[in-house]
């Protein structure tokens, strides 16, 4: 039963354009989200989170909007870059912060120079 | 550099050995959790520890448990090795629970045989 659902498995997008994740989740319990971004070889680094009470969250390049009536988050990139080129995780915590995180199986971006 | 170290990189066990997988975390970060990550899926909670103590648990068997010390590292043991335990191991460790955020080491890359 995948609580957090990832079902793009790649996106790629040109350099300076836009990229969207897209993040959907089941579990209403759920008050916590954020995304983790992962390079090869390397353990997932914090990028952004988000709590239940609010809608949107920003933080330089990176803002993530959150619909709770329809379960569903989305990452925006604004402006890619190439190094931006990761696998990126969704995860999602009803502990109100980064424990017992629940993770999508994660999208690969790759922005193309 | 997240500060947070998992030894060894890499590792092959035989079907049905035991292993321990360790992980030495930020000084003062008094919570590590284990995630398992199988190829092509999002990071899988195994379980957390607080002080020592273990303070969560995710859908795994009793032949997955932990180790917490007062020294800000901690140990993953696997007893009777599966070929489905071949996946990369990663712990993550905060400053508390709730909302301080987890920071990942690199993961160690188990292989059954």
């Amino acid at each position: 039963d995948q609580q957090v659902k990832q079902n793009s498995p790649s996106l790629s997008v040109q350099e300076g354009r836009i990229s969207i994740l897209n993040c959907d989740y089941t579990n209403s319990m759920f008050d916590y989200f954020l995304w983790y971004k992962k390079y090869p070889a390397e353990g997932p680094t914090f990028l952004i989170s988000i709590s239940s009470i609010k809608d949107k969250n920003e933080d330089g390049r990176f803002t993530v909007f959150l619909n709770k009536s329809a379960k569903h988050l989305s990452l925006h990139i604004v402006p890619s870059q190439p190094g931006d080129s990761a696998v990126y995780f969704c995860a999602a915590s009803a502990q109100g912060g980064s424990e017992k995180l629940v993770f999508g199986k994660g999208m690969k971006l790759t922005v193309n120079p | 550099e997240t500060g947070v170290t998992q030894s060894p990189t890499h590792l092959i066990k035989t079907r049905g050995q035991q292993v321990t997988l360790r992980c030495s975390s930020q000084s003062g970060h008094n919570t590590v959790s284990w995630y398992q990550q199988a190829l092509g899926q999002g990071p899988q909670f195994i379980f957390q520890y607080y002080r020592e103590e273990e303070n969560g648990r995710g859908n795994f068997p009793p032949r997955f448990s932990g180790l917490q010390f007062p020294n800000y590292s901690s140990e993953l043991n696997v007893n009777a090795l599966e070929l489905d335990d071949s996946a990369l191991y990663l712990c993550a460790s905060s400053l508390d629970r709730g909302l301080s955020e987890a920071f990942f080491g690199q993961g160690t890359r188990l292989t059954v045989v």
